[in-house]
């Protein structure tokens, strides 16, 4: 079965850094989306790649896809308190079954 | 919100009572999945639908069972709760936001269930 193994699972940056957060595939990804969730509530979209090589951008976030689809990168420049949350992604594991990693946890110091 | 909506949203049970949460939605998706988020294990499927009368197993079944006897609704069952079942449930529904051809999930406020 598919697995999706999110890294780190913990990150702490001073506001105004850049970060990113890996996503890998065990399997090759046939879709793969980024959520993002605030402590205590729930999960909002943020894009989905299905291209290999797929670049996606929304405000300071940007989101992708290598061109073997096993791996997926996020990343967030100049880092605001608002971006604190757990993202994860997620994949299409076949069956239209959507499993999801894990899970990072980001927290902004000001 | 998508259309989405939890019932209910806070629920504290005993071990051994049956629990029924209930999602329902009103844009008339095929797909409907229900998870639970527990802290280390991230998002975890239970069960999914595919359509009325249509479902299948996730990762994480056992204990559980659902129902979709019609299309706004997917119930998710605890015939006999138990303590590690504590969660928070979340129900999602799959379909192409406005102007999008892409099928994205959209997903509930979740529920969030104690058995004692």
């Amino acid at each position: 079965s598919q697995e999706l193994e999110q890294s780190p699972q913990s990150l702490i940056v001073q506001e105004g850094k850049n970060l990113t957060i890996n996503c890998t595939s065990s399997k090759t990804l046939y879709g793969l989306y980024w959520y993002k969730q605030k402590y205590g509530e729930g999960l909002i979209f943020l894009m989905m790649l299905q291209k290999g090589g797929e670049e996606k951008s929304h405000e300071k976030i940007t989101a992708k896809l290598d061109e073997k689809k096993q791996q997926s990168s996020l990343h967030i420049t100049a880092s605001q308190p608002s971006h604190a949350g757990i993202y994860l992604c997620g994949a299409d594991s076949g069956d239209d079954k959507i499993i999801f990693g894990k899970g990072t946890r980001l927290h902004i110091l000001p | 919100d998508a259309g989405i909506t939890q019932s209910p949203r806070h629920k504290v049970t005993e071990t051994g009572t049956p629990v029924t949460l209930r999602c329902h939605q009103t844009e008339n998706h095929r797909y409907m999945y229900w998870y639970r988020q527990d802290p280390g294990h991230g998002l975890r499927l239970i069960h999914y639908s595919y359509g009325v009368k249509d479902t299948d197993k996730g990762e994480v079944s056992d204990g559980y069972s659902v129902s979709r006897s019609k299309t706004e609704d997917f119930l998710l069952t605890l015939e006999s709760a138990t303590s590690s079942q504590t969660s928070v449930y979340f129900c999602a529904i799959m379909g192409a936001p406005d102007n999008s051809w892409a099928n994205v999930l959209t997903f509930g406020a979740g529920s969030r269930l104690t058995v004692l």
